[in-house]
Formats: C-alpha cells, structure tokens, sequence
C-alpha cells in the first residue's frame, strides 16, 4: 500500500468553474504526478513535481495548474473548466522508503464531467 | 507522435494457455519499462519492469522481455486465469522520471 489517496472521488461541474483535485500520500515521496485518462489515449501526463514547491509540465498541461506547498500534498487545478477535462485523473507517487524511484504507484482516481 | 504503441486493442486467450502483449517505443532514451494492470473504476496496478540493461524479468506467471534493438517488449503470462483479465499498460520511463504510455491491451481470458 503506496498511501495515496484522492479527492473527491467524483465531481460534476459546469463549464467555466474552477475545479480543484486533490492528491495525498502518506509516505514521503518525493515525486508526484498527475496523468488524465481517456479513451484511445491510455494514461497522458498532465503535470509533475520532483519536491516541494518544484513542478513541471507534462504532455497535456494546457488548461491546468499544479501546487506544492508540503510534500504530501499536490493540487490540480483546473481554472476554467471545460468539456474536454471531463476525464478520469490519477495521482501517482515515486521515490521514497522501500518504493523504488523507478516504479509508481497510482491512487483510485477522480471522476470528473464537465456539463 | 506516439512514443509508445500497444498495437493490440484486445486480445483473448483461453485459461490456461500463455497470454502475450506487445508493446513497441521509439525514444532510445527510455531507461526502465513497466506494465501495469487496470480493472475498471481502479486505478492501475504495477505488475512488473524491466531495466534497459536487461532483455528478462521474472516475477512469478509473468515474464517481461525487453528486445533494445527491435525496441521492443512484450509481457508473458503464464498459466493465464480468469482474473487475468484487465486492461493492460506497458509504460517507458526516461531519465527525468516521467513516463509515457502506450493506449492498453484489453485481454479477456475464457474460461
């Protein structure tokens, strides 16, 4: 068990509100990612962060922004929602204590619809 | 540009019998390689990787062979079961730590 947990698990919001996800993990990683899933895509990089307060952008960042304050929390924030975020979103975690820094470990993932 | 491709949507194998799912990349720079396991509504589960400095790993039903100058991989099990049947992701890290995803292979496995 990674320690990583998401939330909310499902969210329904109307296109132009922001939205904003949550990702927590208990065991002091290092790294943390946050991937969108979609059909015919597989699992898209959206952003990741390699410590506190040090993010980078990843395949598909057009439209979201990403926080690090402390090390177990990452925030995924969506400013302006629109139709083409509804998705599913997985955290992932890497790099700390008997995990390897090679291999994440995904949390269950928010579902997100956009009307 | 997709850097790394899982030709077979779906694939289905009988119980029992070896279930085999290829995944290609194209960036020589990809240093590991992993395959996670997706039931639906959850998120993925690692199931095994493989250093680029190694063409094997065995971890139990599952085999992962890594072919560097075909660049490409393929994940073996064996007896395949019924609780096998998932959709499965090879993925390709490169040096920075981010990893990209090859569109998944749904395998049913027929009892």
């Amino acid at each position: 068990d990674a320690g990583i947990t998401q939330s909310p698990r499902h969210k329904v919001t109307e296109t132009g509100t922001p939205v904003t996800l949550r990702c927590h993990q208990t065991e002091n990683h290092r790294y943390m990612y946050w991937y969108r899933q979609d059909p015919g895509h597989g699992l898209r990089l959206i952003h990741y962060s390699y410590g506190v307060k040090d993010t980078d952008k990843g395949e598909v960042s057009d439209g979201y922004s990403v926080s690090r304050s402390k090390t177990e929390d990452f925030l995924l924030t969506l400013e302006s929602a629109t139709s083409s975020q509804t998705s599913v979103y997985f955290c992932a975690i890497s790099g700390a204590g008997g995990f390897s820094q090679e291999t994440q470990y995904f949390g269950p993932g928010t579902r997100l619809l956009v009307l | 540009d997709q850097q790394v491709k899982q030709n077979s949507p779906s694939l289905s194998v009988q119980e029992g019998r070896i279930s085999i799912l290829n995944c290609d990349y194209t960036n020589s720079m990809f240093d590991y390689f992993l395959w996670y396991k997706k039931y639906p509504a959850e998120g993925p589960t690692f199931l095994i990787s493989i250093s680029s400095i190694k063409d094997k790993n065995e971890d139990g039903r599952f085999t992962v062979f890594l072919n560097k100058s075909a660049k490409h991989l393929s994940l073996h099990i064996v007896p395949s079961q019924p609780g096998d049947s998932a959709v499965y992701f090879c993925a390709a890290k490169d040096p920075r730590q981010k990893l990209t995803f090859g569109t998944g292979t749904r395998l049913t496995i027929i009892p």
